[in-house]
């Protein structure tokens, strides 16, 4: 069965700052790595999608990138800003039914 | 492009009572997925449609939780009776998948949050 563990639960960093958020799952065989961003009282929004193939992507300050054989994944956010202050989730998705498994999220405080 | 559409936002109601939640996908997206948030976890898939028929619905407690997507568009989610533990807000997503896994993005609704007395 797969996990997917996030750490930090939370982190508050002050605007400006470059930050590594971090995901890692137990099942290596998986389609992809997604990650999405949540604010409270909405739904997710799709941020990036990594193939089981590639090794990163990367979207404006966003850049995500994805080690299967260690399991492990990490979005950075360059030049952070208060306008990113929200939840961040990754989810594998599993070879065989494409269930999405979710982490518990990261919350991320940008202070001004 | 519209997004999905979830109704309604909120509901409150007592254990023991029924509710149901309705959900529109993307126009053409083929496949549609309930989720279950309870705070402080991620979401947890409960069942998964690919046009109107259930790919996977491992998840989903049966013994008082019914889905169904009439025609392979609208969805609606069933609590019957509802429990003190289903409080939570009830995600639906909707993806095209085009054929291929590796690249299937799942669009989210805002939510329905349940609260339950």
């Amino acid at each position: 069965k797969q996990e997917v563990t996030q750490i930090p639960a939370a982190l508050s960093v002050p605007e400006g700052e470059n930050l590594v958020l971090n995901c890692s799952f137990t099942d290596s065989a998986i389609y992809n790595l997604q990650w999405f961003r949540q604010d409270p009282g909405k739904g997710l929004t799709s941020l990036l999608l990594i193939q089981s193939s590639q090794r990163e992507q990367t979207s404006g300050r966003l850049n995500a990138s994805l080690d299967k054989s260690s399991g492990r994944s990490t979005l950075y956010i360059a030049a952070s800003q208060p306008g990113d202050s929200a939840t961040y989730l990754c989810a594998a998705a599993g070879a065989g039914s494409y269930q999405l498994t979710f982490g518990k999220g990261t919350k991320l405080s940008v202070i001004p | 492009e519209a997004g999905v559409a979830q109704s309604p936002r909120y509901k409150i109601i007592e254990k023991r009572q029924s509710v149901a939640f309705w959900c529109n996908p993307i126009s053409g997206h083929a496949t549609l997925y309930w989720y279950q948030q309870i705070l402080g976890q991620g979401p947890k898939l409960l069942i998964q449609f690919q046009n109107n028929g259930v790919v996977d619905d491992s998840q989903l407690p049966k013994d008082r939780f019914s889905a169904e997507r009439l025609k392979g568009v609208d969805s609606t989610l069933k609590i019957q009776p509802a429990k003190l533990e289903d409080s939570a807000v009830y995600l639906c997503a909707s993806s095209y998948m085009a054929g291929s896994f590796s690249t299937d993005t799942q669009y989210f609704g805002p939510g329905t949050r349940l609260t339950v007395l």
